[in-house]
């Protein structure tokens, strides 16, 4: 099946610094999602984006739904421990219930104290 | 938030055996929900649709008289692979939409996985 251009695979940062990562599609979406997988459990919502040119913070994090509705990217500041894990981007059409989200192949993301 | 949950969390079996996997949305009810299949360091690759009260919907080559989905609730889905072989073996995520509170859009809430490992 589709899917998204996610990078970078991997990040190995310092406990304090700030961490970029991206999604690129062919095709456009109409909701772009962020989510964070800890090892052996389920995706958890991040941040949702539903407008183009959206700019969403929760917390330490940003994120942004392209202009062209077809990429988005998601900021950290000030890394923790905590924030290691796999972080996927995730797009889909349509806000309706039915709507399957297509998964970016993620961004493991390693954090040194 | 909403949540959803997946019964058992791991599962080992032998090689030819069926094994069933289910989903459940605990708080709320889903007419729709979503079966993922994910290989150690790859991402989520949606597996099938599953609709309450009909048949589900499978993404290309997956084969459907082997994962079978029966939605027979709106808070209960289930997932069985049938004469599983080692090449099964992966962690299986559902996920259920939901109204957030306060918000007029889905959000897809995932459950916790099903590792199952044939040997």
């Amino acid at each position: 099946g589709q899917q998204l251009n996610q990078s970078p695979q991997s990040m190995f940062i310092q406990e304090g610094e700030d961490v970029s990562m991206n999604c690129t599609s062919s095709s456009i979406f109409n909701t772009w999602l962020w989510y964070k997988q800890d090892p052996g459990e389920g995706p958890v919502l991040l941040i949702a984006l539903y407008k183009a040119g959206e700019l969403t913070s929760n917390g330490r994090l940003t994120a942004q739904f392209g202009i062209t509705r077809k990429d988005s990217f998601l900021n950290i500041s000030a890394s923790i421990p905590s924030d290691v894990g796999i972080y996927f981007c995730a797009g889909q059409l349509n806000i309706a219930s039915g709507s399957r989200l297509t998964f970016g192949e993620g961004t493991q993301l390693t954090v040194n104290p | 938030g909403a949540v959803v949950s997946q019964h058992p969390s791991r599962v080992i079996c032998k090689s030819g055996t069926s094994v069933k996997i289910e989903c459940r949305s605990l708080d709320f009810q889903a007419t729709t929900m979503f079966w993922y299949r994910q290989f150690p360091k790859q991402s989520l690759m949606l597996m099938a649709t599953s609709n309450e009260g009909s048949k589900a919907t499978y993404e290309q080559g997956v084969e459907k008289d082997k994962f079978l989905i029966n939605h027979a609730s709106l808070t209960l889905s289930t997932l069985t692979v049938t004469s599983a072989h080692p090449e099964d073996s992966s962690f299986y995520i559902c996920s259920a939409p939901s109204l957030t509170s306060g918000s007029f859009y889905n959000e897809q809430f995932f459950g916790p996985g099903t590792r199952l490992t044939v040997l």
